[in-house]
């Protein structure tokens, strides 16, 4: 079945630690985006990739850092510089990274719940 | 910047009625408009995409449509059923950069 997913569901931080979300999709698609949700909000937007090896600040990027060695492959890293880090996080994927379009449906996967302790 | 409002933040209906979720957007530059449904703890589940061309779109009890000019969008739900209360959330697809931005959702409740 092709699909997105994230791991672990469910993560857990100490004080002054970094972590790494995982988010694989084999949709064979371009665009990759992490998203951030706090209750009663909506999402908004980490960091973003178009194309292996290139990826764009959203409205949130402080704190946070990706990397997209492969188009299968979008982690995320929640540094200890991210002073609240405890959200929902999910990651999109769209089936073309056409600079200047955002034209296509974006697909979600099941998401990564962080929790600081 | 794009600012995606929806209203109301819940409701709750009873089984069978027919109902509709708005979505309002600042900047009618859009390319396409999203509507997802989100069950708690999951992610997001897309429910119909609207291209900016586009006027309507129509999957099963659901008929969603776009007005441009006027900078909304409303989700149609037909009979509704209790199986459809989740969270409703609208996403608006800007020109630059693949670019999405999202409304803080509607929480429906279709009581049976």
């Amino acid at each position: 079945d092709g699909g997105i997913t994230q791991s672990p569901k469910y993560l857990f931080r100490k004080e002054g630690q970094n972590v790494t979300l995982s988010c694989e999709q084999n949709l064979n698609h371009d665009a990759m985006y992490w998203y951030r949700q706090d209750p009663g909000q909506g999402l908004r937007l980490i960091y973003y990739s178009q194309i292996v090896n290139d990826f764009q600040k959203g409205d949130i990027a402080e704190g946070y850092s990706v990397s997209r060695e492969k188009k299968e492959s979008f982690p995320l890293t929640v540094t200890s510089a991210q002073k609240n880090p405890t959200a929902f996080y999910l990651c999109a994927s769209s089936i073309e990274g056409d600079r200047g379009h955002s034209y296509n449906e974006q697909f979600f996967g099941p998401g990564t719940r962080l929790t600081v302790l | 910047k794009q600012e995606v409002t929806q209203i109301p933040a819940a409701l709750s209906v009873p089984e069978g009625e027919n109902l509709v979720l708005n979505c309002s957007f600042t900047d009618s530059a859009i390319y396409n408009l999203q509507w997802f449904r989100q069950d708690p703890g999951k992610g997001l589940t897309s429910l119909l995409l609207i291209q900016s061309s586009q006027r309507e779109q129509t999957s099963g009890r659901l008929n969603a449509s776009l007005d441009k000019s006027s900078g909304r969008s409303t989700l149609y739900i037909a009979a509704s059923q209790p199986g459809d209360s989740a969270t409703y959330l609208c996403a608006v697809g800007i020109y630059n950069f693949n670019k999405f931005y999202f409304g803080s959702g509607t929480k429906l409740n279709v009581k049976p």
